[in-house]
């Protein structure tokens, strides 16, 4: 089962900024929080990820909450190319030799209208 | 582009046969992983490798198979076809498979089994 909960859609107005958010309650010490997106039937778009500090490249930032439970995505300027399906995964990281297979949840649909 | 490259594009066969999806990683990434996206299942891990070496399976059927050969490229048998087998298939790669590596995602191959 995927860790995260995140709302089926948003929608958002052309240059808005968009905030999406993503409750990871069960997090834990070592998971990162990942962000990828779908547009249509593409490959999933990396977008940016973070483990407690607050992040920022240049599609986008996240927040990170300080009891790491849960995160926003902020799209700061949406355009009509933003509309997709965003996915938030908790992603546990070590140097150990495990498997760190994403594991995707049904993501939020965000519509960026006119 | 992710640098991510899958052939073929799109793929249209019938029940019973058997297909290969070709996939070839970003330059200087050891690790693939392969997913399925159907409509009501989204998006699964299927399979990943690294280095040549089978790291983890996630949900793959025993009628699909998957190897990664010496120069990385990674191919994805599935055989005696279903109906039900038909989905998206995207391959990802990262550089090492572990630790806060990033996968990106190819274009994927969209199989049709008729």
């Amino acid at each position: 089962d995927a860790k995260t909960t995140q709302p089926p859609s948003m929608d958002c107005a052309e240059g808005r900024a968009a905030n999406l958010p993503c409750n990871h309650s069960t997090i834990s010490g070592n998971e990162y929080v990942y962000w990828y997106r779908q547009i249509h039937s593409q490959g999933p778009q990396y977008i940016i990820h973070g483990l407690k500090n607050n992040e920022t490249n240049e599609m986008a930032s996240l927040i990170i909450t300080e009891d790491r439970k849960s995160s926003t995505l902020i799209l700061p300027h949406a355009t009509l190319r933003d509309t997709a399906v965003y996915y938030c995964i908790v992603k546990e990281v070590d140097s150990g030799a495990g498997s760190y297979q994403l594991t995707f949840g049904k993501g939020t649909k965000l519509s960026v209208i006119p | 582009d992710s640098g991510v490259t899958q052939t073929p594009k799109h793929l249209i066969t019938a029940t019973g046969q058997r297909v290969t999806l070709r996939c070839s990683p970003r330059s200087g990434d050891l690790s693939v992983y392969w997913y399925q996206q159907s409509l009501d299942q989204g998006l699964q891990f299927l399979i990943q490798y690294y280095n040549g070496e089978e790291r983890a399976k996630g949900n793959i059927l025993e009628r699909f198979s998957a190897q990664q050969f010496p120069d990385l490229h990674s191919e994805l048998n599935l055989s005696s076809l279903e109906l039900g087998d038909s989905a998206l298939y995207f391959c990802a790669s990262s550089v090492i498979g572990g630790g806060p590596d990033t996968q990106y995602f190819g274009p994927g191959t969209r199989l049709t089994v008729l």
